[in-house]
């Protein structure tokens, strides 16, 4: 079956750090790959998506890039500030058939002035 | 303003009261879905529907029923809630067409406690 990893949290950073938080896949298909952003007491909102191999998903400075080679969905930010501060989702949606969309576990970002 | 919208927000109830939440979203769009979140477990989906009267069971379906009777609206049932189902739940939803590629629209939660 389809499965998403993300790496644990809370990934806690200084103001103008650079980010990193880890995303890798399992699919039967050919999956679409997102990473949802969670704002404290709010619903998921998308952030960015790549639905084919080397497509780089890009929005507010963050970005992703699908490698397929690693199966992998790293998202990046090169300055993050406090208002990045929320709970990051990856997810996959597997054009396989299944109509289950996937997401990890999340990891909660927190960024400190 | 396009979104989809869930009531209540908050509910605090006690083992065994029926309870329904409602989803409601002004997009058109066919695909609807619930989720719960659980701390450590991310999120799980529920159950999801593909249009009017079209519903089929998610990851974690038992306890819970839902409907399709309109295209705007997904209600999600409890119909005797119990203890472990106290939890975070979103609504979502999606258009169909451009299939999987589309990205999910979610409500901003309901916060279910039953004691």
């Amino acid at each position: 079956g389809n499965s998403v990893t993300q790496m644990e949290g809370p990934v806690t950073l200084s103001e103008e750090a650079f980010l990193t938080i880890n995303c890798t896949y399992t699919a039967t298909g050919y999956p679409s790959l997102f990473w949802y952003v969670q704002y404290p007491g709010e619903g998921l909102q998308l952030l960015l998506k790549a639905t084919k191999a080397d497509d780089k998903g890009s929005n507010k400075g963050f970005e992703a890039t699908y490698r397929k080679e690693t199966t992998s969905f790293h998202l990046e930010k090169g300055s993050v500030q406090v208002s990045d501060s929320a709970v990051y989702f990856c997810a996959l949606s597997d054009t396989g058939g299944s109509y289950i969309p996937t997401f990890g576990r999340g990891t909660s970002l927190i960024v400190h002035p | 303003e396009a979104q989809v919208t869930q009531n209540p927000r908050y509910l605090i109830t006690v083992t065994g009261k029926k309870l329904t939440v409602t989803c409601s979203q002004n997009m058109n769009h066919e695909y609807m879905s619930w989720y719960r979140q659980d701390p450590g477990l991310g999120l799980r989906q529920i159950y999801y529907s593909m249009n009017v009267e079209v519903t089929d069971k998610g990851d974690v379906p038992e306890g819970y029923k839902v409907s399709r009777k309109e295209k705007r609206n997904f209600p999600l049932i409890l119909e005797s809630p119990s203890p472990n189902q106290t939890s975070l739940y979103f609504c979502a939803s999606r258009p169909a067409g451009g299939g999987l590629n589309q990205p999910q629209h979610f409500g901003d939660g309901t916060r279910l406690s039953i004691l």
